[in-house]
């Protein structure tokens, strides 16, 4: 598919708030989502936002999307250090590949202390 | 949720030499997805595996390089054939378990292939 845009790295201090940006195609897209790979780890998924919500929140994070701009954000409250990671903002795919996701290349969010 | 294993957990590997790595599922699932992520790059699909069917691979990747068998809704398998260096990749596998709100997406560990 075709690129779904993200910063590359973010460094925020501790205790501070991080946002980490992406950018998508699909506007048909149903779900977008945001997966944290930490070092040596496999994906895992952190949260997700379905096409007609603008806003979800759990816990410390918030996920806002702006379908008119394709925008999409995650921002962190209270970021710690065991938040270090790449997330991977992600869209459905909605073609023959059922479900399939499309990923960002994944920003990298360094936490210091 | 689903637990997802594959092996190997990683390989090191010659070039020429062909590599299949497995992917187990704790659950029957219908769709289930491999992914390639190469070194500091994004996940990018490979296939997509469905049970009694051909896989169907997305623009780039084809069957002879690439074969996927999926003989139960349980299990999949997907080798690197005549790997050359630029194979050097994780492999993943996924699965899609849908409910009555969203279709969430399981991955596996991973498979680190190494070729030399």
């Amino acid at each position: 598919g075709e690129d779904v845009e993200q910063s590359l790295f973010l460094s925020v201090r501790e205790g501070d708030s991080s946002v980490i940006n992406c950018t998508y195609t699909d506007s048909s897209s149903t779900y977008l989502y945001w997966y944290k790979q930490e070092p040596g780890a496999g994906l895992q998924l952190l949260t997700y936002i379905f096409s007609n919500m603008d806003m979800k929140q759990d816990q410390r994070l918030t996920v806002l999307l702006n379908k008119k701009d394709k925008h999409l954000s995650l921002r962190i409250a209270d970021t710690q250090t065991g938040d270090s990671a790449i997330y991977f903002c992600a869209e459905s795919l909605n073609s023959n590949s059922g479900y399939a996701l499309n990923f960002g290349k994944g920003t990298s969010l360094l936490v210091t202390p | 949720s689903a637990v997802i294993s594959q092996k190997p957990s990683r390989d090191i590997c010659q070039r020429g030499t062909s590599l299949t790595i497995q992917c187990q599922v704790d659950s029957q699932v219908t769709m289930m997805f491999w992914y390639r992520q190469q070194p500091g790059q994004s996940l990018t699909l490979i296939a997509t595996a469905n049970q009694g069917s051909e896989a169907t691979y997305e623009s780039g990747f084809v069957i002879d390089k690439f074969p996927i068998s999926r003989p139960n809704l349980t299990f999949s398998t997907l080798t690197v054939s005549n790997m050359s260096p630029e194979d050097s990749s994780i492999y993943l596998c996924s699965v899609e378990r849908g409910s009555l709100t969203y279709n969430e997406q399981f991955f596996g560990p991973g498979t680190r292939l190494t070729v030399l």
